[in-house]
């Protein structure tokens, strides 16, 4: 299957600082990647999905302006956690759409980065 | 708003048995669905990927997928205790381009 990184994979910043998650498509390209965040023993909740070249769509109730998405390119899209604090720390997931033709088939598949495990002091 | 639904168990089967999982969704119009294994504290991996009704086999693990009944199912022959972790069903909305996924179910193989 398609490769997808994520870095870092753990980062532990103070309450008030900025950071920054880069997601990256290794062998394909990405039009579009999928920013998620899952607590401990929840389910995967999707915060957002980055188009290249365009503004993030958000999903309701996730503040856009916290939650700064970029996908410059079709392997990159980053997401920069602002001004970070203590409830911000959970585990951030990134997922890429690979959408290819295989033969006679067209397949859509989603693969996800490693994570990125953000703990907030 | 279009569900995805699983049993979140635990599943509980016997070294060497076959692990049923199964996912019901609610969107007729769905097209491609999708099964992940997810261990503690990693992320999502992709086992199988299934668009037509029927079977579709791969190595010990075969998807099912029936449209009419708007039923997925995975199953898993000969588990091994490394097959412990967390499935989660997926199936992709295309109105909204993006998956919708279950709560996910926890089975466990025991020796």
């Amino acid at each position: 299957g398609a490769v997808v990184s994520q870095h870092p994979s753990r980062v532990i910043c103070k309450s008030g600082t900025s950071v920054k998650i880069e997601c990256r498509s290794l062998d394909f390209q990405a039009t579009t990647m999928f920013w998620y965040r899952q607590f401990p023993k929840q389910s995967l909740m999707l915060m957002a999905t980055s188009n290249e070249g365009s503004k993030a769509t958000y999903e309701q109730g996730v503040e856009k302006d916290k939650f700064l998405i970029n996908h410059a390119s079709l392997t990159l899209s980053t997401l920069t956690v602002t001004s970070a604090h203590p409830e911000d720390s959970s585990f951030y997931i990134c997922s890429a759409r690979d959408f290819r033709l295989t033969g006679a088939f067209l397949t859509d598949t989603q693969y996800f980065g490693p994570g990125t495990r953000l703990t907030v002091l | 708003q279009k569900e995805v639904e699983q049993n979140s168990g635990p599943l509980s089967v016997p070294e060497g048995a076959i692990a049923s999982l199964n996912c019901t969704y609610s969107d007729r119009g769905s097209q491609s669905f999708f099964w992940y294994r997810q261990y503690s504290g990693k992320s999502p991996e992709l086992i199988m990927s299934i668009y037509s009704n029927g079977d579709k086999e791969d190595g010990r693990f075969t998807a099912q997928l029936n449209k009419a009944s708007q039923y997925v199912s995975l199953l898993i022959r000969d588990s091994q205790p490394s097959d412990s972790a967390t499935y989660l069903c997926a199936v992709f909305d295309g109105t909204a381009s993006k998956l919708t996924f279950g709560t996910g179910t926890r089975l466990q193989v025991t020796l």
